[in-house]
This record gives structure tokens, sequence and C-alpha cells, in this order.
């Protein structure tokens, strides 16, 4: 069945470093990809989002990056701060069927 | 615009007992989903619906999980009865579901403790 794969499932980085998330999806329909960020305790907020006809987009300090031909994509936050401490959930689906494939999460923190 | 809104927000009940879970999506989603998030887990999902049609329940255990939308807006999921094993925070989530479009939005979910 579908699958997706997400690393590290635990990341620290020192504030003001990048932190760089991955994930890799099995179906090869998918064709968008939306990250989610979830604070203790609160609902996983949409961030970012691609769909499989670009490669890049950035939204200030974040970027996520698609390679439809290996199946992964990437989160990239730049300039990180505490505020960014978080876990974050990859996932993939395809426009038309909008089951959504959450990868397993991972949980980022920026050290002061 | 309100978000997709969910309650209770906490509900603490012994095994055996039915307990339900209510969601109101955001205004004009047809595309309405139930998650279940294990702690330190991503959402998993129980069932999507298209307007009022439950068009994937293949996750949903249908021994002791019910859901409806009968009106294609609110929609009610059930447990009956609860076991210890199924405390975790219900995600109730909607979608425009249009072609092209789609961005999910959660709700604040339901955090269910079964003792």
């Amino acid at each position: 069945g579908e699958n997706v794969e997400q690393h590290p499932s635990t990341l620290s980085v020192q504030e003001g470093d990048s932190a760089v998330i991955k994930c890799t999806y099995s179906d090869s329909a998918s064709n968008y990809f939306p990250w989610y960020k979830q604070e203790l305790g609160k609902r996983p907020q949409l961030i970012i989002d691609i769909r499989s006809n670009v490669g890049e987009k950035k939204d200030q300090r974040i970027a996520v990056t698609l390679n439809k031909t290996a199946k992964h994509f990437s989160l990239h936050i730049t300039e990180t701060q505490p505020e960014d401490s978080a876990v974050y959930f990859c996932a993939a689906t395809t426009s038309g069927t909008y089951k959504y494939i959450f990868g397993t999460g991972t949980r980022l923190k920026v050290l002061a | 615009e309100a978000g997709v809104v969910q309650s209770p927000r906490y509900k603490i009940i012994e095994k055996k007992q039915p307990v339900a879970f209510w969601c109101n999506p955001i205004s004009g989603h047809n595309t309405l989903y139930w998650y279940r998030q294990n702690l330190g887990q991503g959402p998993e999902l129980l069932i999507r619906y298209e307007n009022e049609e439950a068009v994937d329940d293949s996750q949903l255990p249908k021994d002791r999980f019910s859901a409806e939308r009968l009106k294609g807006v609110d929609s009610t999921l059930k447990i009956q009865p609860a076991e210890l094993g199924d405390s975790a925070v219900y995600l109730c989530a909607s979608s425009s579901g249009k072609q092209g479009r789609g961005e999910q939005y959660f709700g604040p979910g339901t955090r269910l403790t079964v003792t």
C-alpha cells in the first residue's frame, strides 16, 4: 500500500542553523505534498506545500524541494528560531483522491 | 472564516463505555476526514467523506467504530464499546476537494483517555 517514510525522527539544531527533514513516498501517482507543524497539544498546521509540477517552493525561511524521479521531498528551515521547535509531518496525496498518507513525524528542537 | 470545530476537547471514560465526537468542518468544504493520532505518531486515517458519502473507510475498525455525516456538513464519530487501546487524539480535518486544490485543515482534536 501507499507509504511515506520520514527522517530523521528527532533533530536538534542550534539557533540560527538550518534544519532539513526528508520524506520518501511510494505512490508514483502522488502529486501534492504538504508539510504540517504541530506544537505540543495543538492541531497540525499547514506551513507549506508543493505540487508535482514544480521542483521547489519557498516562503521566507521555509522551503520545500521535490524530486519526482526519486520520489522524495524535503523541508528546509533556515535561520532556525526557538519557536520553530515542534513536530513536523510530511504527507503525500493524489488530487482527485484526497487521501493523505502521513509520515511518522520529526521532532525538531532548536537550542537557544 | 472559522476553522474546523471539534467537541469535546477532552474526554475520559472507562473501558466498555460508549463515546462520541463531533466535528463541524470549514464552511464549503465537502471533504471531511477523521484521523486517529497516537502519541509520537502521525495522523492515521479512519474515514473520509465526500459530502455525505463515506468514500474510504478501510481503516475504520467497524466492529466498534461508526461514523456519519448525514447532511454532508457536520460529522459524528462513535466508539462503542471503548477499549484501552483507543486512547488517542481524534482529529477531524476538512478540505475543499476541488480539482487541483484540496489543502487540508485540521481541527483542535479530541483527546480521549480510556481507563
